[in-house]
């Protein structure tokens, strides 16, 4: 499978901030990455499809404005999470696939993000 | 759009036992199968999937059965040890799509 980072892998911010968490896929070009968050003891709720270089597909119910996701380049994408509020304290995982890896989808270690 | 539910949410099972856990998936167009097992703290790590044009995948003490009819899977994990204690989660696309769409998870347990 596929070997994926994620930087940083926790970070602490005051209310009000933004905070860019980083995905990096080592070692393949990934046409298509994937963001997800996971509140504890739940599951993974989809946020967006990260396309290289074309707009990200928001899943309903997420705010395009407040978490932006960049995706320059084959092997990076970015989540900025913009005005970041106690609420959106998470884990923050990314993953590389989708069909050009006939549907397998590789994880990152995640990010945990602590809004104060 | 794509509704996967999972069963049951948590699962307790002496050492050596067999588990099974069971997804049901609402888009009869799905394809594909995946079971995820996540660690405390860690990432999901795909342990096994299934396409649909087999009905049963086996590796080792953990399998895979579909019933594309019933638009059921269920994971089989015979021999539990205590490192199976994880969540695990299923997962299936909708179609015609990139994305997957995860179940609520079930937390299994096993105990020495």
């Amino acid at each position: 499978g596929a070997v994926v980072s994620q930087h940083p892998s926790w970070v602490i911010c005051k209310s009000g901030t933004s905070v860019k968490i980083e995905c990096r896929s080592l070692d393949f070009q990934a046409t298509t990455m994937f963001w997800y968050r996971q509140f504890p003891k739940q599951s993974l709720m989809l946020m967006a499809t990260s396309n290289e270089g074309s707009k990200a597909t928001y899943e309903q119910g997420v705010e395009k404005d407040k978490f932006l996701i960049n995706h320059a380049s084959l092997t990076l994408s970015t989540l900025t999470v913009t005005s970041a509020h106690p609420e959106d304290s998470s884990f923050y995982i990314c993953s590389v696939g989708g069909r050009e890896w006939s549907y397998e989808q590789y994880f990152g270690p995640g990010t945990r993000l602590t809004v104060t | 759009g794509e509704n996967v539910e999972q069963h049951p949410s948590t699962l307790s099972v002496q050492e050596g036992d067999s588990a099974v856990i069971k997804c049901t998936y609402s888009d009869s167009a799905s394809n594909y199968f995946p079971w995820y097992k996540q660690e405390l703290g860690k990432r999901p790590q795909l342990i096994i999937d299934i396409r649909s044009n087999v009905g049963e995948k086996k590796d080792q003490r953990i399998a895979v059965t579909l019933n594309k009819t019933a638009k059921h899977f269920s994971l089989h994990i015979t021999e539990t040890q205590p490192e199976d204690s994880a969540v695990y989660f299923c997962a299936a696309p909708p179609y015609n799509t990139d994305k997957l769409i995860f179940g609520t998870g079930t937390r299994l347990q096993v105990f020495p």
